[in-house]
């Protein structure tokens, strides 16, 4: 069976600092790969998606950045964190055929920037 | 951009009432699909509607589309406690990636 995993669950980082969000994905292969945010109260806004090694495609430009270097490992990067970056962060795959395209989440990472 | 929109935003009844959801979307789908997401967790895949059907059915949910109105109806019959939690509409656009976008949510409170 395909498990999800994301780390750290919770997250506090001062403004400024770097950030590394990691997700791995078992039991399948070639996923396709998402990083969602959720503010508090709100849906989720997709940041990337990856359908393959090395191929990410941004949604909103900003001060995130998203990396694919093996197949079923997905993270999420900043150089510097700022304020608006708090909110809880989600990962998802989905089978790459893409027709039906349920999606299976993580269990988030809550992440504040003070 | 958000393409469901979910209605009500908060939704609170007594258990063993059943509670009804909507969704409006704007533009043609291929898909539409509902999740459930308890508090501080990750999302959790309900049900999936294809543009060409109508309605279906997975024990107590029951989930209705109307391709001509735009909008979708999740059914949650005889609620319990245990049904509360957020729950989110997800369409995919006719021609386009495949991939999701979801709704805002609609917050359920099932009171015991």
């Amino acid at each position: 069976s395909q498990t999800i995993h994301q780390w750290p669950a919770t997250l506090v980082q001062p403004v400024g600092s770097p950030l590394s969000l990691e997700c791995t994905v078992e039991g399948t292969s070639n996923p396709n790969l998402y990083w969602y945010r959720q503010a508090a109260g709100r849906g989720l806004q997709l940041l990337f998606y990856s359908v393959g090694i090395g191929q990410i495609s941004s949604e909103v430009p900003q001060n995130l950045s998203a990396s694919r270097p093996q197949d079923r490992q997905f993270i999420l990067s900043s150089k510097k964190l700022l304020l608006s970056d708090s909110g809880f962060y989600l990962c998802a795959w989905s089978v790459s055929s893409g027709l039906y395209n349920e999606q299976f989440f993580g269990p988030g990472t809550r992440l504040t920037v003070l | 951009s958000q393409q469901g929109e979910e209605d009500p935003q908060a939704l609170s009844i007594q258990e063993g009432e059943n509670a009804t959801m909507n969704c409006s979307y704007k533009t043609s789908i291929n898909n539409l699909q509902w999740y459930r997401q308890n508090s501080g967790r990750g999302l959790v895949h309900l049900i999936l509607i294809r543009s060409n059907e109508r309605e279906k059915h997975s024990g107590r949910l029951r989930v209705t589309l109307d391709t001509s109105k735009k909008s979708s109806s999740l059914l949650i019959t005889a609620s319990r406690a245990a049904d509360t939690a957020s729950y989110f509409c997800a369409t995919d656009e006719s021609g386009g990636s495949y991939i999701p976008t979801f709704g805002r949510g609609t917050s359920l409170i099932v009171h015991p």
